[in-house]
């Protein structure tokens, strides 16, 4: 099992560009859920999905942040147009009942 | 909104020591979960307490919950250098529709 893939790992971009980032869950987990972790804000839920249906986005923080889940193995969370202070480590995370499984992390940084 | 908050904040410690960390949150909850985050990489579930269970063991970790405190601690036994790493609490709030919200985190070091 490869567990929860995340791409890019790194991204450096420029304020204004659009900013897509890629989760592949884990086969058969039925939830998806898009975190942002940062120093001073810690661990935020911005928008999780249970059977590739959004359940809850109140964590977005604004319109210019917008997610989608295709189909069971596929999530993306797209950020356009970008700005510094979306700088975070934005990370994916699956589930099936209990415990979550995360990926790696896509480490966004803006400037 | 942050629901579980740890402390202390960080926790330096010898190899060898326990290590022990407390949450604290505000809601009614079905489950208590623990998560070890290593520097860069994401976080990895450690285990988890039912709202209707008070202590569960899990190797070298030992979790208690008393749901009258709202309060959960982990404690870590017999510490190596490899537990050095960031612990979060995390609680499915049955207000929340199940979702995990996590607490700041401690920072664990274990000194060799």
């Amino acid at each position: 099992d490869a567990g929860v893939i995340q791409s890019p790992r790194h991204e450096v971009t420029e304020m204004g560009q659009e900013v897509t980032l890629r989760c592949k869950p884990i086969s058969g987990h039925n939830s998806l859920f898009w975190y942002r972790q940062t120093m001073m804000r810690g661990l935020e839920l911005l928008i999780y999905f249970n059977n590739n249906v959004p359940i809850d986005d109140s964590g977005m923080p604004e319109d210019r942040f917008s997610a989608k889940m295709p189909n069971a193995s596929f999530s993306t969370l797209k950020i356009q147009p970008s700005e510094p202070r979306d700088s975070a480590v934005y990370f994916c995370a699956s589930s099936a009942n209990y415990g979550y499984t995360f990926g790696s992390g896509t480490r966004l940084t803006v400037v | 909104s942050q629901q579980g908050e740890e402390d202390p904040q960080a926790l330096s410690i010898q190899e060898g020591e326990n290590a022990t960390m407390n949450c604290s949150y505000k809601t009614s909850i079905n489950n208590l979960q623990w998560y070890r985050q290593n520097s860069g990489r994401g976080l990895v579930h450690l285990i988890l307490i039912r709202s209707n269970e008070r202590e569960k063991h899990s190797g070298r970790l030992r979790v208690t919950l008393d749901t009258s405190k709202k309060s959960s601690s982990l404690l870590i036994t017999a510490s190596r250098a490899a537990d050095t790493a960031s612990y979060f609490c995390a609680t499915d709030d049955r207000g929340q529709g199940g979702k995990l919200i996590f607490g700041q985190g401690t920072e664990l070091s274990v000194k060799p």
